[in-house]
């Protein structure tokens, strides 16, 4: 089977940093992803691991390890519009395989 | 220009009616998937297609049956359907040229009452 943990709430302050953790344990494993779901809309790509080490992006940063199967999404200058559900995803193997679902992490960012 | 679109994006309907979702993408890709999203918001893989052709079920009730006329649509038919069924049902597209990102289509919130 597969298997995605992640929080499922976090609350941080705005301006600050917070960082969402995520581990899996899958059949295989061809690539992780971050997605924002924001309520009532779509999850849209943050970022995408295949690789170890850390991802850039902007104020958002993903890291992977893969030998601890974990994961994590650093969020930096947190603003009151990144209040969303965060979703990790895992892709098990190549070709056409959907990706597998945690789910979520739903972030709270308050004055 | 929505790249992966879905119509209806609500529907309220009653147990035992058939009904059916549309969904299109104008990215060029060959992938199209279905997913389902629950109350609880977790978001669970239904189909797969590629090329047209049905790849992967995910052991969803017949009552679900996927059409692909062509590799940029996956429309959704879904017959007698019970109060389970409510949830939000999304389209997505898979872009081999970047990491095999998935692209979501904007969802269609299905209420059965």
């Amino acid at each position: 089977g597969q298997n995605i943990d992640q929080p499922t709430e976090m609350t941080a302050t705005e301006g600050a940093i917070v960082q969402i953790n995520c581990t899996y344990q899958t059949s295989g494993f061809n690539g992780l992803f971050w997605y924002q779901q924001h309520a009532g809309e779509a999850p849209t790509f943050l970022s995408y691991n295949v690789l170890d080490g850390l991802e850039e992006k902007g104020r958002f940063s993903s890291f992977l390890s893969r030998s601890k199967g974990y994961s994590y999404l650093l969020l930096k200058e947190l603003q009151m519009k990144d209040s969303a559900s965060y979703l990790c995803a895992v892709r098990p193997h190549s070709g056409n395989t959907p990706l597998v679902f945690g789910k979520g992490t739903r972030l709270s960012v308050i004055a | 220009d929505t790249a992966v679109s879905q119509t209806p994006k609500y529907l309220v309907t009653q147990m035992g009616n058939d009904k059916s979702i549309k969904c299109e993408q104008n990215l060029g890709h060959d992938t199209m998937y279905w997913y389902k999203q629950d109350s609880k918001k977790f978001l669970k893989i239904m189909f797969s297609y590629n090329n047209k052709e049905l790849i992967i079920n995910e052991t969803v009730p017949n009552r679900f049956s996927p059409k692909s006329p062509d590799k940029a649509h996956l429309n959704l038919h879904i017959n007698s359907l019970e109060l389970g069924d409510s949830a939000v049902y999304f389209c997505a597209s898979k872009d081999p040229l970047s990491g095999n990102t998935i692209y979501f289509g904007e969802g269609s919130w299905l209420t059965v009452v």
